[in-house]
């Protein structure tokens, strides 16, 4: 079965520089999250999006921006890197089900992630 | 907000015994979902099982199988007959809104 796809899967920049990470969801998902993991600690919820609009905002720094395209990938940017900024960024995708009225997020499934490492 | 909390950093296995990993949750919220993931050393996030707030019946996928206790708010992954390839980190984790939010993980180690 096709899996969520993430480029580049390493990258390497300098402080200061911007990176554009991309991601392209299992076909038919309709929802994409980023999340950023640091060296020995759990993911931490970024973004998503769901139908092309942000649907809910977790601890993404002002200098990173996202966005969903028409056809469902998305791409994350980050802007004036930082040391710490050094990661593992997934990008995952789910469909959205309508129960009762109200919009719950089905199982989110993670592409490879993309190292990102900032000299 | 929601809270997941692992409290075994390691666990050790020996190959073809069955292991629980333990995790607790702390939400209001009348309707959830708890979500448990497997990571390898290569990185990747593996999807292994789903418990709803609202399923009767414990969750099995396979050799995982959810021990869900509502009343005291738990949901340890039971994984049976270890295999060598089971040695990864695990993360529990519930759904908040469109987030997933992460316990700390259990690195679980499978020996010979």
């Amino acid at each position: 079965a096709a899996g969520v796809i993430q480029s580049p899967r390493h990258l390497i920049k300098e402080k200061r520089e911007t990176a554009t990470l991309k991601c392209y969801p299992i076909p038919r998902h309709d929802t994409v999250y980023w999340y950023q993991q640091g060296p020995g600690q759990d993911p931490q919820f970024l973004i998503s999006f769901y139908e092309k609009m942000q649907s809910d905002k977790g601890s993404i720094p002002d200098r990173f921006s996202a966005q969903q395209f028409s056809d469902y990938h998305s791409e994350l940017n980050m802007s004036s890197l930082e040391l710490g900024d050094s990661a593992l960024y997934f990008c995952a995708s789910s469909l959205v089900n309508l129960a009762g009225g109200i919009l719950i997020t089905d199982t989110q499934y993670f592409g490879p992630g993309t190292r990102l490492t900032v000299l | 907000a929601q809270k997941i909390t692992q409290t075994q950093p390691g666990m050790f296995v020996q190959e073809k015994e069955a292991v629980t990993l333990d995790c607790t949750y702390d939400t209001s919220d009348q309707s959830y979902g708890l979500f448990w993931y497997k990571q390898p050393s290569s990185g990747e996030m593996i999807f292994l099982i789903y418990q709803g707030s609202y399923d009767e019946q414990n969750a099995t996928e396979g050799r995982y199988s959810l021990n869900f206790q509502k009343a005291r708010k738990s949901a340890n992954l039971v994984i049976s007959a270890s295999q060598l390839g089971d040695s990864a980190m695990y993360f529990c984790a519930m759904r908040e809104g469109y987030a997933l939010n992460f316990g700390k993980g259990t690195s679980l180690l499978v020996t010979p």
